[in-house]
């Protein structure tokens, strides 16, 4: 079964702080793994796209790492900022026919403090 | 930028009601989606659509189904609204050229609860 799991499931950190955040995936045949970050009360937004010969893609302070061979990912954030409380999805997508069929983790909630 | 809209944020309906919800998107995407969000499941696909008049069911399609009777606009139908429909509905659209580096976009969904 095509799974996408994510940890930590809730983190607390720091204003001006890092984090990783972890995804673990068994989804098969990998086409891709995008990383979305998902306000509270919005719909979510892509952050990064990676392919199977990617292995790392960034959006301003966001680093998103890829291990094909490992099926792990993991999203950096550097220097946190408070606009950065979100809760992040890890999805997976496989092809599927003629069209994307995409596997979504749980995702991690995120709390940045002063 | 890609803007898709969803008709309500907030909806309140009784059981056995039969309730539409609305989508539409301003980028000519072929691909529309429906899902829903509860917490710890992640979103799950309820039903997608490839072009107009077309639908596939999706992980979880018991319940619900769909129209796309023009490419902008997607609708989700529950046919007799049940307490277990009370989630957040979230439409998405996605282009089919580049697909696999395409992202989906969404909605700001409809919180929907059934009483």
């Amino acid at each position: 079964k095509n799974q996408v799991e994510q940890s930590p499931q809730s983190l607390i950190i720091l204003e001006g702080k890092n984090c990783t955040l972890q995804c673990n995936y068994t989804v098969s045949p990998f086409s891709n793994l995008r990383w979305y970050k998902q306000d509270t009360g919005r719909g979510p937004v892509s952050l990064t796209i990676m392919t199977f010969s990617e292995n790392t893609k960034s959006n301003g302070r966001y680093t998103a790492t890829l291990d094909a061979d490992t099926k792990q990912s993991s999203l950096h954030i550097t220097a946190s900022q408070l606009s950065d409380s979100a809760s992040y999805i890890c999805v997976v997508g496989v092809n599927s026919g003629g069209y994307q069929k995409v596997t979504f983790g749980t995702g991690t909630k995120l709390q940045v403090i002063p | 930028d890609v803007k898709v809209t969803q008709s309500s944020r907030y909806l309140v309906k009784r059981t056995g009601e039969k309730v539409f919800l609305e989508c539409v998107q301003d980028m000519d995407h072929e691909n529309m989606f429906w899902y829903r969000q509860d917490p710890g499941l992640g979103l799950r696909l309820i039903y997608f659509s490839y072009d107009v008049k077309m639908k596939e069911k999706g992980d979880i399609p018991e319940g619900y189904s769909v129209s796309r009777e023009k490419k902008e606009r997607f609708s989700l139908i529950l046919e007799s609204a049940s307490t277990n429909q009370t989630s957040m509905y979230l439409c998405a659209s996605s282009p089919i050229l580049g697909q696999g580096r395409q992202p989906q976009h969404f909605g700001d969904g409809t919180r929907l609860s059934i009483l």
